[in-house]
């Protein structure tokens, strides 16, 4: 079946500093890619998605490319915020099923 | 309207009592999913809907578990029964489709069993 395996947490970054969450899937068809964010007291939001293989999505600074070869969907962002402060989730949707299928989740704190 | 919408978005309720929680996706959309979100457990897959049909029910729990859809829009999830680990996080979700579409979630309600 369809799975996702995120780094665990959580993170502590300054100001400025450079972001990455890896994430790794296993699908069983060609699955979209998301990740997923949810700041403090909001609910679940898409940050950015990638369809096919290569595709690179992008959203408020940060990014992530479908990398087929390695099953991976790394999240990076060259110069995090205090206001990044969230929990960055990892998700995959496989046409065939139709669930998503979520990674256990990464929290992530910014220091000013 | 403009989001999911669901309802209460806090409920404390004692244990062995019966919930109903409400979800209201967004117009158009025929997909419609619950979620969970325990702690440490992190987004678990209840229920799925097309329309007003589930093809797929096999995150529920347990038999306590129940949920329907109806006109293709409002969801209820029921459970009866409640225990104490029951207490989490429940989120809905609609899609305009499946496979590669987003998914926009509610605010979720949070449950607390005591």
């Amino acid at each position: 079946g369809n799975s996702v395996t995120q780094m665990e947490g959580p993170v502590t970054l300054s100001e400025e500093a450079f972001l990455t969450i890896n994430c790794t899937y296993t699908a069983t068809g060609y699955p979209s890619l998301f990740w997923y964010v949810q700041y403090p007291g909001e609910g679940l939001q898409l940050l950015l998605k990638a369809t096919k293989a290569d595709d690179k999505g992008s959203n408020k600074g940060f990014e992530a490319t479908y990398r087929k070869e390695t099953t991976s969907f790394h999240l990076e962002k060259g110069s995090v915020q205090v206001s990044d402060s969230a929990v960055y989730f990892c998700a995959l949707s496989d046409p065939r099923s139709y669930k998503l299928s979520f990674g256990a989740g990464t929290t992530v704190t910014v220091r000013a | 309207g403009a989001g999911v919408s669901q309802s209460p978005s806090n409920k404390v309720t004692e244990k062995g009592k019966d919930v109903e929680l409400r979800c209201d996706p967004i117009s158009g959309h025929t997909a419609l999913y619950w979620y969970r979100q325990s702690l440490g457990q992190g987004l678990e897959f209840l229920i799925y809907f097309q329309g007003n049909s589930a093809p797929d029910k096999s995150g529920l729990p347990s038999d306590r578990f129940s949920a329907e859809r109806t006109g293709g829009s409002v969801s209820t999830l029921t459970i009866q029964r409640t225990q104490q680990e029951d207490s989490a996080v429940y989120l809905c979700a609609s899609s305009v489709g499946t496979g590669h579409t987003e998914a926009f979630f509610g605010q979720g309600t949070r449950l607390t069993v005591v």
